[in-house]
């Protein structure tokens, strides 16, 4: 079924910056569209951005448009969220999740997270 | 708008069994949707996704116990014969055109 695995969180200071990164595996991932979704501590899940397989089509949440930007590498079966002028409510869980095929979106398979720490 | 509202808890006792719910906003009572589950501590898995019309599919590994149905605007999860590891939360969560959503989620007790 294939695996995806977070990686790059950390603890930064507000106005910083942060990338993360996603490595696929066991799938054809320049097949599929890639996701990011974030956890704040004791909250629900919260979608942040998605990414078409040939990166053709990018949107975000309005709670990070003009500060985070989504891109792939299909050559290098990874995903990245590159964040900037991060706000205390950025703190949370990052999952990387693989959707279905084009033209369903179901998140099919889920990374375990990398915990974002943004600190005032 | 693209809106999922869950009831914010349930519960059952072990070995009965629940019926979570999901209703998609006005105007998206065609839309499919997804399940996820929560267990404390870990990360969300994928449980099925689940067609307008009732039919779903589930993920690997997914239990018979999990099943999906629908009707109308409303999309159900049902998991019979509760066990202790089906304690957490349950999101729902369904797509459009440049948006995903998710549902604020409900939480699952297993007395």
């Amino acid at each position: 079924e294939g695996q995806v695995l977070e990686s790059g969180g950390g603890l930064v200071k507000s106005g910083g910056s942060l990338r993360l990164s996603c490595a696929a595996s066991g799938f054809t991932f320049s097949d599929f569209s890639m996701n990011w979704v974030r956890q704040a501590p004791g909250k629900d899940l919260e979608w942040v951005s998605s990414i078409s397989k040939s990166s053709r089509h990018i949107y975000y949440a309005d709670s990070v448009k003009g500060r985070f930007t989504i891109s792939r590498d299909n050559a290098e079966n990874s995903l990245y969220l590159h964040m900037n002028s991060l706000r205390a409510e950025d703190t949370a869980v990052y999952y990387c999740v693989r959707e279905e095929r084009w033209p369903n979106g179901a998140f099919e398979i889920w990374g375990q997270g990398t915990r974002v720490t943004v600190s005032s | 708008q693209l809106v999922l509202t869950q009831s914010p808890s349930a519960s059952a006792s072990l070995g009965a069994s629940v019926k979570l719910t999901c209703t998609l906003s006005s105007g998206h009572s065609t839309y499919a949707i997804a399940w996820h589950q929560q267990q404390p501590g870990k990360g969300p898995r994928y449980l099925m996704k689940l067609n307008s019309d009732g039919s779903h599919t589930k993920g690997d590994g997914i239990p018979d116990r999990f099943s999906g149905s629908s009707s109308g605007a409303e999309r159900y999860l049902t998991i019979s014969s509760l066990q202790p590891e089906d304690e957490g939360h349950y999101y729902c969560q369904t797509w459009g055109t440049g948006i995903r959503v998710f549902g604020g989620g409900t939480r699952v007790t297993v007395l």
